[in-house]
């Protein structure tokens, strides 16, 4: 079956623009989290959503970030008036049910460059 | 929040198996110890998990020292594809994973 998707693979931006970034989980998958991934740097955790209940934001560095779930599926993260500091691999990932338990599949990537 | 130590790169030559090291010491009863991989230019790959007993799966064992304060992950035969990252990561429930430097896996024929 189809893996995770995430769109666009690559999107360069200038300082101040807002951007959006899409991934599809695998379906069925209740938990999705997003990630980012800076040059040479560890994964960094930024927001969970877990079925219904309320997304875990506890990683967001900042209020420009934002993120939804629209139907249980789709997420979109939000990054409000891009800096240089974001630039960064961008990572989706979901789970059949809590990821701290279950295997976290991973998406693609989308590689965000900020100028 | 329980935190891994492991080795910042180990070299390995193709054929060889591989013994990973991770310890963590600070892990409590309800963390699973989950392996992942990264391979370059791609996102992280689920390697395997387990919670006391060892762990076989396709890709590797996983070895868990009794008292649970570290693990081992086993790659029988190293191949060139298997040079990646590898993260050992403790997990519990609704907890998103923490990924640390992990381990660089250097493979050489």
């Amino acid at each position: 079956g189809a893996g995770v998707s995430q769109s666009p693979s690559n999107k360069v931006t200038e300082k101040g623009k807002d951007v959006e970034l899409r991934c599809d989980p695998i379906s069925g998958h209740t938990a999705l989290y997003w990630y980012r991934q800076s040059l040479g740097q560890g994964l960094e955790f930024l927001i969970y959503f877990q079925g219904n209940s309320a997304p875990d934001k506890s990683g967001l560095p900042s209020d420009r970030f934002s993120a939804e779930r629209t139907g249980g599926s789709v997420s979109t993260l939000t990054i409000q008036r891009t800096q240089q500091e974001d630039s960064a691999v961008y990572l989706c990932a979901s789970s059949l049910g809590d990821g701290g338990l279950y295997e976290q599949f991973f998406g693609p990537g989308t590689r965000l460059t900020v100028l | 929040d329980a935190k891994t130590t492991q080795p910042n790169s180990m070299e390995s030559n193709e054929e060889e198996p591989v013994h990973l090291p991770c310890n963590h010491s600070t892990i409590s009863g309800t963390d699973y110890i989950h392996w992942y991989r990264q391979l370059p230019s791609q996102g992280p790959e689920y390697v395997i998990h387990g919670l006391t007993s060892n762990v076989n799966n396709r890709m590797a064992s996983l070895a868990i020292a009794e008292d649970r304060k570290s693990s081992t992950l086993i790659l029988h035969r190293a191949t060139l594809r298997d040079a990646a990252v590898y993260y050992c990561i403790l997990t519990n429930s609704g907890y998103a994973l923490n990924f640390g430097k992990g381990t660089s896996l250097l493979v050489t024929p």
